[in-house]
């Protein structure tokens, strides 16, 4: 069956330094991935998407990368501020308008 | 700004009442979804919907049921709640382009089953 891990332990890193984060999928073909941010007692939000023939993927302070390979995603976070902190979940899906499969998420704290 | 709002952001419930949470979404988009999140389960997809009046079954359905009558409004329905079914529960949408499937979230309702 399908199954997406994320590191359920939460990350702890100070201030200043890079987050990553990591989203490893088995049993799956996957036409994309997504990366949400969800605060606590709130519903997740959309942050990148990179397809299955991208390698990497930017946005202001995040990148994300993809390897249809290694069956993973590296999710970074560079300067990290205390505002970042946060779970950040993984997103799969086949395409087609279709639904995706979320993986439990990595909570980040980043400390002053 | 897109938006999806829910009916309530807590519900306190006994054990057998027949429970509807409502969605609401602003943005004509074809596909609805609930899930329900527990802490070490992540997001499971009870169910979804794909146009007015069309429902597929999720991961876990069971207990559950839904309704689509105006392409705007999704609501999910626990027939006689029980207390396993105490949970965040959270509503989202996405336009079915075939490319990127990105969800939007309302800001979920916590239902709590005494």
């Amino acid at each position: 069956s399908q199954k997406i891990e994320q590191n359920s332990e939460a990350l702890n890193i100070q201030e200043g330094k890079t987050a990553t984060l990591t989203c490893n999928y088995t049993n799956y073909s996957p036409a994309y991935l997504q990366w949400y941010r969800q605060d606590p007692g709130r519903g997740p939000v959309f942050l990148l998407l990179i397809r299955e023939n991208e390698k990497e993927k930017r946005k202001e302070r995040l990148k994300v990368t993809f390897d249809t390979t290694l069956k993973q995603s590296l999710f970074h976070i560079t300067a990290s501020q205390p505002a970042d902190s946060a779970t950040y979940l993984c997103a799969l899906g086949a395409g087609g308008g279709n639904k995706l499969t979320f993986g439990t998420g990595t909570q980040l704290k980043v400390e002053l | 700004d897109v938006k999806v709002t829910q009916s309530s952001r807590y519900l306190v419930k006994r054990t057998g009442e027949k429970v509807f949470l409502e969605c609401v979404q602003d943005m004509d988009h074809e596909n609805m979804f609930w899930y329900r999140q527990d802490p070490g389960l992540g997001l499971r997809l009870i169910y979804f919907s794909y146009d007015v009046k069309m429902k597929e079954k999720g991961d876990i359905p069971e207990g559950y049921s839904v309704s689509r009558e105006k392409k705007e409004r999704f609501s999910l329905i626990l027939e006689s709640a029980s207390t396993n079914q105490t949970s965040m529960y959270l509503c989202a949408s996405s336009f079915p382009s075939g490319l990127t499937d990105t969800q939007y979230f309302g800001p979920g309702t916590r239902l709590t089953v005494l």
